[in-house]
């Protein structure tokens, strides 16, 4: 069993839709939490950091944490096409010293 | 503007060469990693300096070598033992996990493919 789990998609979904994104991880000494975006042939762009359970707000995005089902989302408010890439989960313990990513959603958002 | 600057963007390998991939960053950071991002797959670290003149085998070091003489830099050496070596290869930088601990952030990548 991978250490990150995550669903490949595709996910596609009209403008302007809320979008869910889900990780499930199985070390519950993962402490950190983060998603990333990465547009194709660039690198990832940290797009939320979390270190506890519940959520946490960015404009059109919130990312939220269960420690105790050991799952983590991000919801995208009023999607945008140029929201159409692929998100990644990460994760790390209290000594950090490695981050353990899941495989990465891709998303597109039709006009 | 602070960021990484990975070179080049797209690489070529013979059969039998070694490859060099730079890795520079300006955000003063101490900590440097290298991963490989294969379709479908999650990111998978190679190598990771956490000082000057130190660092660590990840996951897949097989066919890789690195150096970290400089803070700013970490390039990552892609030798002929590596057998499939046809990849996007990421650098990140962060500040050390042991101290007060900050996400990784990225470079844009260098595509290298086998001739």
């Amino acid at each position: 069993q991978k250490e990150v789990e995550q669903d490949p998609g595709p996910l596609s979904v009209p403008e302007g839709a809320i979008v869910s994104l889900n990780c499930t991880y199985s070390n519950s000494a993962f402490q950190y939490f983060m998603w990333y975006r990465q547009y194709s042939r660039k690198g990832p762009e940290l797009l939320m950091y979390t270190y506890s359970s519940g959520n946490k707000e960015d404009g059109r995005f919130t990312a939220q944490v269960d420690k105790s089902s050991k799952y983590i989302s991000l919801f995208i408010r009023d999607s945008q096409p140029s929201d159409s890439a692929t998100y990644l989960c990460a994760m790390g313990d209290s000594s950090a010293s490695k981050i353990i990513f899941g495989s990465g959603t891709r998303l597109s958002i039709r006009p | 503007d602070g960021g990484i600057t990975q070179s080049p963007k797209y690489l070529f390998r013979k059969e039998g060469q070694n490859v060099t991939l730079s890795c520079e960053q300006n955000l003063n950071h101490d900590a440097m990693y290298w991963y490989r991002q294969d379709p479908g797959q999650g990111l998978r670290l190679i190598y990771y300096s956490q000082i000057v003149n130190d660092f660590q085998k990840g996951d897949i070091a097989e066919g890789y070598s690195v150096s970290r003489e400089k803070k700013e830099s970490f390039p990552l050496t892609v030798t002929s033992a590596q057998k499939n070596p046809t990849a996007f290869y990421l650098c990140a930088s962060s500040t050390p996990p042991s101290r007060n601990h900050q996400p990784q952030h990225f470079g844009d990548g260098t595509r290298l493919s086998i001739l």
